[in-house]
């Protein structure tokens, strides 16, 4: 089946620090999505992505939907503590498609 | 504050009890899902409801019984579960857009579920 490839399992940054986290796979999606869950809550969603090339930013993270449709990037810039958490990528194939999900990356952040 | 609803947040019980978890959204969606998230594994989706009407199970085994009585309501129904049935139950809804269900959900926090 398909499957979205995060690593590794943990980041550990100093707070002011950017970081990036990529999301692949060996199948080509067509939505690309990046959530978050902080600890004892759902996953929120940051960022979806629609158009293979695209750069999108919300506050200070930006996504990019890998030309090739099969990766995609998260980074986060001069991160703070609240950016502690799972970060999940997901990928949907087409229209009604379920999604598939990676594993998170979980972010640590020292002050 | 994400719109959607879960109780209970916690649920521990027993391989005979028969419980029941339910999920509110108030975002006016009309899809609504039920994921497992088990640690180090993907969010493992269980069930999809379009409308009321159940358009995926996952091979979810029958000891799962979801129930969708409208639009803003879904219960998942646990009957005779195993302790590897343990983990956190998500519920999520999602709006239809131009007859596409966008893969933009709107999570609940959760009820994590341990069955002893």
């Amino acid at each position: 089946g398909q499957q979205l490839n995060q690593s590794p399992q943990s980041m550990f940054i100093q707070e002011g620090e950017d970081v990036s986290m990529n999301c692949t796979s060996s199948s080509i999606f067509n939505t690309w999505l990046w959530y978050k869950q902080d600890p004892g809550e759902g996953p929120v969603l940051l960022i979806a992505l629609y158009k293979a090339g695209e750069l999108t930013s919300n506050g200070r993270l930006t996504a990019q939907f890998g030309i090739t449709r099969k990766d995609s990037f998260l980074n986060i810039s001069a991160s703070i503590p609240s950016d502690v958490g799972i970060y999940f990528c997901a990928g949907q194939t087409g229209a009604n498609s379920k999604l598939t999900f990676g594993k998170g990356i979980t972010l640590s952040v020292r002050p | 504050e994400t719109g959607v609803t879960q109780t209970p947040r916690h649920l521990v019980m027993g391989m005979t009890n028969k419980k029941s978890l339910k999920c509110e959204q108030h975002l006016g969606h009309n899809a609504m899902y039920w994921y497992k998230q088990s640690a180090k594994k993907p969010l493992e989706l269980m069930f999809v409801y379009n409308f009321k009407e159940q358009t995926e199970n996952n091979s979810v085994p029958s000891r799962f019984s979801p129930e969708c009585p409208n639009s803003s309501h879904l219960f998942l129904h646990l009957h005779t579960l195993q302790p590897e049935d343990s983990a956190l139950y998500l519920c999520a809804s999602s709006r239809k857009s131009g007859g596409t269900n966008t893969g933009e959900l709107f999570f609940g926090e959760g009820s994590r579920l341990t069955v002893l």
